[in-house]
């Protein structure tokens, strides 16, 4: 069964710094990967997804996510955050002919203002 | 308004208690999912389903029954709630991307209290 890795499940940062989430997944085979955020008391929103072509995704915010495939990495960049920032950060992972996601237990982000 | 609305949004029961939470999207989204978010575990998959009268289990379905009568609705059922279903669940919708599970689009969460 595929299971994804998040580290560093509390983050502490102040306004402005540089923030990096790592994501490893262990499915071997094709995947589609996506990151999602939830802001305190909402629902979980997609902030990008990767299914293929250029492994450097944009996505809203200005987040943006990176697919190395020999690290099964899919890690997620900020170069400069703000307070509104502030919410849990998860990655999740699609692999060939399965009918779910699976999801990392999440990044809780706090940003300092 | 289109979109994956979910009711209840906040449930206190005891334990013992039937409880259903409903569940209801507007797409026509093929696949459906219910999840739930605890500190620690980050979400685990309940039960999904990919049709109407086609559902299967997922991560953490002891306790819990499923339906899917119709596209639209996927509502929960807690037959007998215990203190460990304490949780918030939230139900989620997406259309197929070829072979894999596309986008999820989520619902706002049902809080539930078992006391």
């Amino acid at each position: 069964a595929q299971s994804v890795s998040q580290h560093n499940h509390h983050v502490i940062l102040s306004e402005a710094a540089s923030l990096e989430l790592g994501c490893n997944y262990s499915y071997g085979g094709t995947v589609n990967l996506f990151w999602y955020v939830q802001y305190p008391g909402q629902h979980l929103q997609l902030l990008l997804k990767y299914f293929s072509g250029d492994p450097l995704v944009k996505g809203i915010k200005g987040f943006e996510a990176e697919f190395i495939k020999s690290k099964f990495s899919f890690n997620l960049r900020k170069p400069s955050v703000q307070w509104s920032d502030t919410a849990e950060y998860f990655c999740a992972v699609s692999s060939y002919g399965n009918n779910r996601l699976a999801f990392g237990k999440g990044n809780q982000v706090v940003v300092i203002p | 308004d289109a979109g994956i609305t979910q009711s209840p949004r906040y449930k206190i029961t005891e334990t013992g208690r039937q409880v259903t939470l409903m569940c209801h999207q507007t797409w026509s989204h093929s696949y459906m999912f219910w999840y739930r978010q605890d500190l620690g575990h980050g979400l685990r998959l309940i039960y999904y389903s990919a049709a109407a009268d086609i559902t299967d289990k997922g991560e953490v379905p002891d306790g819990y029954v499923v339906s899917r009568s119709k596209t639209e609705n996927f509502p929960l059922t807690l037959e007998s709630a215990t203190r460990s279903q304490t949780s918030v669940y939230f139900c989620a919708s997406s259309e197929r991307a070829g072979a894999y599970t596309g986008e999820l689009f989520f619902g706002e969460g049902s809080r539930l209290t078992v006391l």
